[in-house]
């Protein structure tokens, strides 16, 4: 089946822990995002990827690493310099910039 | 960095009635889209629009794309249960090469609640 699979679902780190989420997309994709949600709000862009080998931050990056090294693949790490890590974590994918993104079921980190 | 005002936050309304909601930017867009979310999931594209002026529907769902490319609005008409959950508009910069390309800004989200 062609999509975006993010795993895993839940996560659960020590505080002070650097974490990774995994995205990745078979649908031969250029564009790749990260969002956050925190309840009740919503999507602030984290990074994005409009092709393999190059990336921007977004809105809130402050905390985040990311690499693009293969084109189906966009991890996420949440390092121990993001503040408020625990959140819901979407990844999304578009053909191409500027065109619809169709996004994971989310991870849901949670961190203790 | 780019805003979009989304409205309203939060509507409640009886099965069968008709819903507006909108976005509105200070920056211009080249594509609107809006999306649903369920809770605990990803939202799901609903409609999207490249053109300024134009207007899509897919089903119960009509949605617009303004002229200035600075707003966009969805209509939901004739409400059912399954309607439930959270909307969201989203803008995509205008400059191809510009700092705001690709980058895929989204509203705050309405929250409709049908009641049977």
């Amino acid at each position: 089946d062609g999509g975006i699979t993010q795993s895993p679902k839940y996560l659960f780190r020590k505080e002070g822990q650097n974490v990774t989420l995994s995205c990745e997309q078979n649908l031969n994709h250029d564009a790749m995002y990260w969002y956050r949600q925190d309840p009740g709000q919503g999507l602030r862009l984290i990074y994005y990827s409009q092709i393999v080998n190059d990336f921007q931050k977004g809105d809130i990056a402050e905390g985040y690493s990311v690499s693009r090294e293969k084109k189906e693949s966009f991890p996420l790490t949440v390092t121990s310099a993001q503040k408020n890590p625990t959140a819901f974590y979407l990844c999304a994918s578009s053909i191409s910039a500027a065109v619809e993104a169709f996004f994971g079921q989310g991870t849901r980190l949670t961190v203790v | 960095g780019q805003q979009l005002n989304q409205s309203p936050q939060s509507m409640f309304i009886q099965e069968g009635e008709d819903v507006s909601m909108n976005c509105t930017s200070s920056s211009i867009f080249n594509t609107w889209l809006w999306y649903k979310q369920d809770p605990g999931e990803g939202p799901v594209l609903l409609i999207a629009l490249y053109k300024a002026g134009e207007l899509t529907s897919n089903g119960r769902l009509t949605a617009q794309f303004g002229i200035t490319r600075k707003d966009s609005f969805l209509n939901i008409s004739a409400s059912i249960p399954s309607d439930v959950g959270i909307y969201f508009c989203a803008g995509n910069g205008l400059i191809p090469g510009g700092t705001s390309y690709g980058k895929l800004t989204f509203g705050q989200g309405t929250i409709l609640t049908v009641h049977p």
